[in-house]
């Protein structure tokens, strides 16, 4: 069945470094694939999508790339800030079905 | 405040005992999802409704659990005979039917405690 697979967390990094949080996808067909976040003490949010292969998806700094070939939609933003601490869940959703598919989600803590 | 509500946000049972969650997702939103989520892992979903009807229903969901969504606006998930694996945060979200993907409005969660 469509599955994400998200990398572990968590993870710690100081204010401006480079941010990677990786995921990879199990699907049938061309699924639409999401980042949500959720920031302490509120409900999931969508941070960005794309609906294609190769469509980068972005928002806030923060990007994403379908990949098809390799079934990856990494999440990276090139200087992260303190405010950017919060979980990140990868998403995707068939194209043949209405249910979305979470990852575990990546807890992000940015030091000053 | 138009976002998704949920009531209450958190509930301590005994074992045994009956909960309700209710949820009233975005007035103009046609489909609404149920999903779980325990303690590092992401939600998982439970069942969603297209207007009043229930389309779909996870494995997940044994027969102590039911959902409606009467007149398809408000909808309520009720567990019965709740049991201690029962303990998570319960989150809804509504959406609008799009031919592109939307995307899914959480609301901030029930959070069941059963002792």
């Amino acid at each position: 069945g469509d599955s994400v697979t998200q990398m572990e967390g968590p993870v710690t990094l100081s204010e401006e470094a480079f941010l990677t949080i990786n995921c990879t996808y199990t699907a049938t067909g061309y699924p639409s694939l999401f980042w949500y976040v959720q920031y302490p003490g509120e409900g999931l949010q969508l941070l960005l999508k794309a609906t294609k292969a190769d469509d980068k998806g972005s928002n806030k700094g923060f990007e994403a790339t379908y990949r098809k070939e390799t079934t990856s939609f990494h999440l990276e933003k090139g200087s992260v800030q303190v405010s950017d601490s919060a979980v990140y869940f990868c998403a995707l959703k068939s194209n043949t079905g209405n249910q979305f598919y979470f990852g575990t989600g990546t807890s992000l803590t940015v030091i000053p | 405040d138009t976002g998704v509500s949920q009531d209450p946000r958190h509930k301590i049972t005994k074992r045994g005992q009956n909960v309700t969650f209710r949820c009233d997702p975005i007035s103009e939103h046609n489909r609404l999802y149920w999903y779980r989520q325990t303690l590092g892992q992401g939600p998982e979903f439970l069942t969603y409704f297209q207007n009043e009807a229930q389309l779909e229903k996870s494995r997940l969901l044994s027969d102590r659990f039911s959902a409606e969504r009467p007149k398809g606006s408000f909808s309520t998930l009720e567990i019965q005979r709740t049991e201690q694996g029962d303990s998570a945060m319960y989150l809804c979200a509504s959406m609008v039917i799009r031919r592109v993907p939307g995307e899914l409005f959480f609301g901030e969660g029930s959070r069941l405690t059963v002792l």
